[in-house]
């Protein structure tokens, strides 16, 4: 198993500022996933973090709104840039416990409200 | 493009039996997973099916039909404590995983 601690559990922000959220893993782990969660609803997936490479990011995402740090191999960072009101949701970090199986560590998310 | 259908939501009695399916189409399939996330906490890892059939997991099961696109979750004897959201998954290219919506468990006493 895998121990992820985010940074911060929630925050409110204004619109127009950026939000950076911190992922630490307790052991070192090749990919690193970032997921969206709003309330009650699905988790989407936003990008792959890979150490010394660029992020992978889905449809419908962009590296400007969305920068990733991958650092080393215990840690990334996410920037939601430019807030807006529609950016308000959980944001998840996520590490594969086994990729065959689809297991997926979860950090406990960060509760964006943009206002 | 990605879709993975399950109920939104799903109402059984505690002591009873529930199924809650998923039907799928990917763009690559590597094996459907199910999830489990109670209100404020995060998703948890339930089962995983990469061949035809039926796995068990004391009391849930999972099962899936590749020729069909298909799974399902089978939680029995269920408890209070079940109550929660249910999301089927797909590993897909590249070692991601995407989501189902999310079935809702309502657990009447």
């Amino acid at each position: 198993s895998a121990v992820i601690s985010q940074k911060p559990s929630r925050d409110i922000c204004q619109r127009g500022t950026s939000l950076t959220i911190q992922c630490q893993v307790d052991s070192q782990v090749t990919m690193m996933f970032w997921y969206r969660q709003q309330p009650g609803q699905s988790l989407t997936l936003i990008a792959t973090a890979n150490q010394g490479s660029e992020a992978t990011y889905e449809s419908g995402f962009v590296i400007d709104k969305f920068p990733i740090s991958r650092p080393n191999l215990t840690f990334s960072t996410l920037t939601v840039s430019n807030l807006s009101p529609e950016d308000s949701s959980i944001y998840l970090c996520s590490v594969a416990g086994n990729i065959n199986t689809g297991e997926l560590f979860f950090g406990e998310g960060s509760r964006l409200t943009v206002l | 493009g990605q879709s993975l259908e399950q109920p939104s939501e799903v109402t059984a009695v505690e002591g009873a039996i529930v199924q809650i399916n998923c039907t799928y189409q990917t763009s690559g399939f590597y094996g459907l997973s199910w999830y489990q996330q109670h209100d404020g906490g995060a998703p948890t890892f339930l089962s995983y099916n990469g061949l035809d059939g039926l796995e068990e997991t004391g009391r849930f099961s999972s099962f899936l039909s590749r020729s069909d696109s298909y799974g399902y979750l089978l939680l029995q004897e269920l408890q209070m404590k079940d109550s929660a959201s249910y999301f089927c998954a797909v590993r897909v290219r590249d070692d991601k995983i995407i989501f189902g919506k999310g079935t809702r468990l309502h657990i009447l006493p």
